[in-house]
């Protein structure tokens, strides 16, 4: 199956610093990206969702400023946590679909603030 | 509104047991159905899946059945392996691509 790759796996911070996470498709082109976030024992919930080289739309109650999402090219997504703060700690999973309606999932990002 | 319940775990199963992991949902519309897996280290992995009530999704001998009338699809393995120690995601998908997932069952198989 395709290959999704995530950078970093895990990322330690301290509060108000920036942290950026890649979200690489390997072997396909990701026409569309989506980013979610999993809290212990929860859902994986969609954040938004990303083109190539538009916008990204993002889900109800998700912060755009806060969350910043790239997707300049079709091999690479990126998410940016701004201003990060010890609530934002928790896992970041992307997938990535081409042209056809599998998403193909990253590894994950598990993300701290202290 | 749409969302995917599942049976918590952990579960733990010797192996060649039977293994049911129960997924039930509520959806807007005709969902299509999904079992995910994550062995560790790696991403979400599809399974199976099924596009319309009552198709049977089957992938390495594990089996759902979509019920539109209990609105189900539980997961299901007559003979579990050591190898298919990991967690599994049921979720569901309306319309566009997104998907809606329960919050993962952990299943370990031991020897």
């Amino acid at each position: 199956g395709a290959v999704v790759s995530q950078h970093p796996s895990r990322v330690i911070c301290k509060s108000g610093t920036s942290v950026k996470i890649e979200c690489r498709s390997l072997d396909f082109q990701a026409t569309t990206m989506f980013w979610y976030r999993q809290f212990p024992k929860q859902s994986l919930m969609l954040m938004a969702t990303s083109n190539e080289g538009s916008k990204a739309t993002y889900e109800q109650g998700v912060e755009k400023d806060k969350f910043l999402i790239n997707h300049a090219s079709l091999t690479l997504s990126t998410l940016t946590v701004t201003s990060a703060h010890p609530e934002d700690s928790s896992f970041y999973i992307c997938s990535g679909a081409g042209s056809g309606d599998t998403q193909y999932f990253g590894p994950g990002t598990r993300l701290t603030v202290l | 509104g749409n969302s995917v319940t599942q049976m918590e775990g952990p579960v733990t199963l010797s192996e060649e047991a039977f293994l049911t992991i129960n997924c039930t949902y509520t959806a807007t519309g005709y969902p299509s159905l999904f079992w995910y897996v994550q062995y560790p280290g790696e991403g979400l992995q599809l399974l199976l899946k099924a596009t319309k009530a009552d198709d049977k999704g089957s992938n390495k001998g594990f089996e759902a059945t979509y019920r539109k009338e209990t609105t189900s699809f539980h997961l299901e393995k007559g003979s579990v392996q050591v190898s298919d120690s990991a967690v599994y995601f049921c979720a569901l998908r309306t319309g566009a691509n997104n998907l809606f997932f329960g919050t993962g069952t952990r299943l370990t198989v031991i020897p």
